[in-house]
C-alpha cells in the first residue's frame, strides 16, 4: 500500500526541540521529494520547504531558517523534521508530503510545488 | 512572496448545486496553480494541478480552470462527501503559498 506514516504526538515546553519522522512505503522513496506543510489549530496550510530523496538538496521557508533541518534516511524510506527552539505558535499539525511525480515525454518530472501523497499528520503542542 | 487570496471564505450550498471558488495570485503564476480538499481531520488531498489538470481518481464533477492571477475550482454537481474546506496553492515560485481556504458547507 502506498502511503506515508508520521510518528505521534508530541508535547513540548517553549525552546526545546521536536522531530518528527515520516516512513513511507509502497513506491520508490529515492524517486521523489518530501515536503512539508504545517496547519495551526482552526487555520490553514503553511508550507515549510522541501528536501529531495534522491540528492538531498533542500530548500526551508526563511522564516525557519535556523530552526529547520529536513532530512532522509533512504535505507529505511524515511523522512524527517526537525524544529529547534520551540515557540507556542509553533503548535501545530505537521504533514509530510510527497512531491508530484508526472510523466512528460516518457521521463518522470517533478512538479516540486505538487503534492499527490499525504501523511496522516503529527500534533505537536508546544506548551509550558 | 507571492499571496493568494481566495473568494469565498465560506459558502453554504446543498448538494446537486454547482459551486464555483475563486482564486487570486498577487502576480502571475501562468498555470502553476494547484487545488486541494481537506476534511476535517484529515490531510489535504490533491484534487488539480496546473490549473485545470484533474489528478489521477478525482471525479470529473471537479474542474479548474484560470492562467495568470486569476482561477476557479468549479464543483457541477455537489455532493455530499464535497463538503469540505478547499485550498489553492501556486507552485510557480518558492516559498510556495495557499490560499486561505474556502468552507463549504450545508
Amino acid at each position: 500500500q502506498v502511503q506515508l506514516v508520521q510518528s505521534g504526538v508530541e508535547v513540548k515546553k517553549p525552546g526545546a526541540s521536536v522531530k518528527v519522522s515520516c516512513k513511507a512505503s509502497g513506491y520508490s522513496f529515492s524517486s521523489y521529494g518530501i515536503s512539508w506543510v504545517r496547519q495551526a489549530p482552526g487555520q490553514g496550510l503553511e508550507w515549510m520547504g522541501w528536501v529531495s530523496t534522491y540528492n538531498h538538496n533542500r530548500y526551508y521557508v526563511q522564516k525557519f531558517e535556523g530552526r529547520l533541518t529536513m532530512t532522509t534516511d533512504t535505507s529505511t524510506s524515511t523522512a524527517y523534521l526537525e524544529l529547534r527552539s520551540l515557540r507556542s505558535d509553533d503548535t501545530a499539525v505537521y504533514f509530510c508530503a510527497r512531491v508530484f511525480l508526472i510523466i512528460i515525454g516518457g521521463v518522470l518530472v517533478p512538479k516540486w510545488g505538487a503534492f499527490d501523497l499525504w501523511g496522516q499528520g503529527t500534533m505537536v503542542t508546544v506548551s509550558s | 512572496d507571492i499571496q493568494m487570496t481566495q473568494s469565498p471564505s465560506s459558502l453554504s450550498a446543498s448538494v446537486g448545486d454547482r459551486l464555483t471558488i475563486t482564486c487570486r495570485a498577487s502576480q502571475s503564476i501562468i498555470t502553476y496553480l494547484n487545488w486541494y480538499q481537506q476534511k476535517p481531520g484529515e490531510a489535504p488531498k490533491l484534487l488539480i494541478y496546473d490549473a485545470s489538470s484533474l489528478q489521477s481518481g478525482v471525479p470529473s464533477r471537479f474542474s479548474g480552470s484560470g492562467s495568470g492571477t486569476d482561477f476557479t475550482l468549479t464543483i457541477s454537481s455537489l455532493q455530499p462527501e464535497d463538503f469540505a474546506t478547499y485550498y489553492c496553492q501556486q507552485s510557480y515560485s518558492t516559498p510556495y503559498s495557499f490560499g486561505q481556504g474556502t468552507k463549504v458547507e450545508i
